[in-house]
């Protein structure tokens, strides 16, 4: 059974402090990472996306790879109440043709002012 | 560019009834994924359509069963209708099917079963 976990949280920050989200995969051949951003009765929004170990940068929002530790994570700098959502981390499977994938059940991350 | 579009946004349904849904992805997309999403199981993969075909198919009895339209219009239906398919129905939208493609959801339906 290929899983996707996250903490549920809830994740609680000042405003102005970086939040940091985290997610471990268990198929270890996983191609591709996705954070998706979904707020309370809304539908998810695709935030960033990895394809490679390392770090990628989009403005406030910074994605991490580790294939060798199974493990993707999402930095928000500078976070702002408007963050608060919940966080959902989405992962391709390994040799799989489509475009299906497998999602966590989410971090709320909750940002004070 | 238009987003991804989803119709009807809410339905209640009884049991056993059948429902079908309907979803117009982005413009210039080819490929149309559906998620069903509860508060217990979270988000879970349906199917993909592609080019008219069924690319992939999630872990989902047959009673959920969908088709894509030549213009990739897709369409899922769920016969015989059971309380627990109440859920948000999702329809998401990429350029074309594959590992790499990023995948963008409509606002999806609300579907109670009474």
């Amino acid at each position: 059974q290929k899983e996707v976990e996250q903490n549920s949280g809830p994740l609680s920050v000042p405003e102005g402090a970086i939040a940091s989200l985290n997610c471990t995969y268990s198929d270890r051949g996983s191609q591709s990472f996705f954070w998706y951003r979904q707020y309370s009765g809304k539908s998810p929004e695709l935030i960033m996306f990895i394809y490679s170990n390392g770090d990628k940068e989009d403005g406030r929002f910074t994605a991490q790879l580790n294939k060798a530790s199974q493990y993707v994570s999402l930095l928000i700098r500078d976070s702002q109440p408007s963050d608060s959502a919940t966080y959902l981390c989405a992962v391709s499977p390994f040799n799989q043709a489509g475009t299906a994938l497998i999602f966590g059940k989410g971090t709320t991350l909750s940002v004070s002012s | 560019k238009a987003g991804v579009t989803q119709t009807p946004r809410y339905l209640i349904k009884t049991r056993g009834q059948q429902v079908t849904l309907s979803c117009s992805p982005i413009s210039g997309h080819r490929s149309v994924s559906w998620y069903q999403q509860t508060p217990g199981q979270g988000l879970q993969f349906l199917f993909e359509y592609f080019s008219e075909t069924q690319r992939n198919k999630g872990n989902f009895p047959g009673r959920f069963s969908g088709r894509q339209f030549s213009n990739s219009r897709s369409e899922m239906n769920v016969s015989t209708l059971e309380l627990g398919d109440s859920a948000l129905y999702l329809c998401a939208s990429s350029a074309s099917s594959g590992p790499s493609y990023e995948q963008y959801f409509g606002p999806g339906t609300r579907l109670t079963v009474t």
